[in-house]
C-alpha cells in the first residue's frame, strides 16, 4: 500500500506570489490535514478535510486555504506569500475516525525568497 | 491551548542509556500520541495511549498517562544512536465537529551519541 504523498518536494517562491501544494492520501482514507512546521513555532494545525468538506480549521490567515476532492486528494493553497510562510508543509491521512494515528507524508519544504 | 508541550527541548545521551522525555496538556483528551521524526521528513506514529489506560509498552517504547495531572510520559530504553530524533506527543481531544483534533507541540530532540 502506497504511503501518503506529497509534491513537490521543495519549492522556492519569491514574496506575494501564490503556491500550491498536493497531497495523496493512503487508498481509502478520507480524512486530511495540513500541518505548517517552523523551527521557532513548531507544527501548528492548518486545517483538516474530511469527505471533501473541511472538518477543523486552525489558526491562520485566509491566506491559506485547502480543498479535497471526491478521490480525497487534498490541495492547499497560500496566496500573496510572505517570508514567514517559508515553512515544512506537511499532510496526513487517516481512514476518518476518532482514535486513530496518523499517516504523514514527507512533507514539502517551502522557501520564500 | 490543546497542544502538548514536550520537556526537555532537548536531551543528549550515550547509546545504552534509557531516555525519558515528559509532555504536559491542557485539555481533556480521547487519546494521546507519540510521533517521532527524523530530521526534515514527515513523522511516524509510535503509540497511543487511551485516556482510561495508565501505561502502554511497545518494544523498548513506555508510555505512562496521568489524566489527573495532565501529562505523558515517554521512555526509550537502552537506547541506540538510530533513537536520534525529534519526538512529538500530540493529545488527541474532542474538536465539536464531529471529529478529533491532534495538535502538536515543538518536539523533544535526542541526541544518542555511539
Amino acid at each position: 500500500k502506497a504511503g501518503v504523498t506529497q509534491t513537490p518536494r521543495y519549492l522556492i517562491k519569491t514574496r506575494g506570489q501564490q503556491v500550491t501544494l498536493s497531497c495523496s492520501p493512503i487508498s481509502g482514507h478520507r480524512s486530511v490535514s495540513w500541518y505548517q512546521q517552523t523551527p521557532g513555532q513548531g507544527l501548528q494545525f492548518l486545517f483538516e478535510y474530511f469527505s471533501e468538506t473541511q472538518r477543523n480549521k486552525g489558526n491562520f490567515p485566509g491566506r491559506f486555504s485547502g480543498r479535497q476532492f471526491s478521490n480525497s486528494r487534498s490541495e492547499m493553497n497560500v496566496s500573496t506569500l510572505e517570508l514567514g510562510d517559508s515553512a515544512l508543509y506537511l499532510c496526513a491521512s487517516k481512514t476518518g475516525g476518532a482514535s486513530e494515528k496518523l499517516f504523514f507524508g514527507s512533507g514539502t519544504q517551502l522557501s520564500v525568497l | 491551548s490543546q497542544q502538548g508541550e514536550e520537556d526537555p527541548q532537548a536531551l543528549s545521551i550515550q547509546e545504552g542509556e534509557n531516555a525519558t522525555m515528559n509532555c504536559s496538556y491542557k485539555t481533556s483528551i480521547n487519546n494521546l500520541q507519540w510521533y517521532r521524526q527524523n530530521s526534515g521528513r514527515g513523522l511516524v506514529h509510535l503509540i497511543l495511549i487511551r485516556s482510561n489506560e495508565r501505561e502502554k509498552h511497545s518494544g523498548r517504547l513506555r508510555v505512562t498517562l496521568d489524566t489527573s495531572k495532565k501529562s505523558s510520559s515517554l521512555l526509550i530504553t537502552a537506547s541506540r544512536a538510530a533513537d536520534t530524533a525529534s519526538y512529538f506527543c500530540a493529545p488527541s481531544w474532542d474538536s465539536g465537529a464531529g471529529s478529533y483534533q491532534l495538535t502538536f507541540g515543538k518536539g523533544t530532540k535526542l541526541s544518542v551519541i555511539p
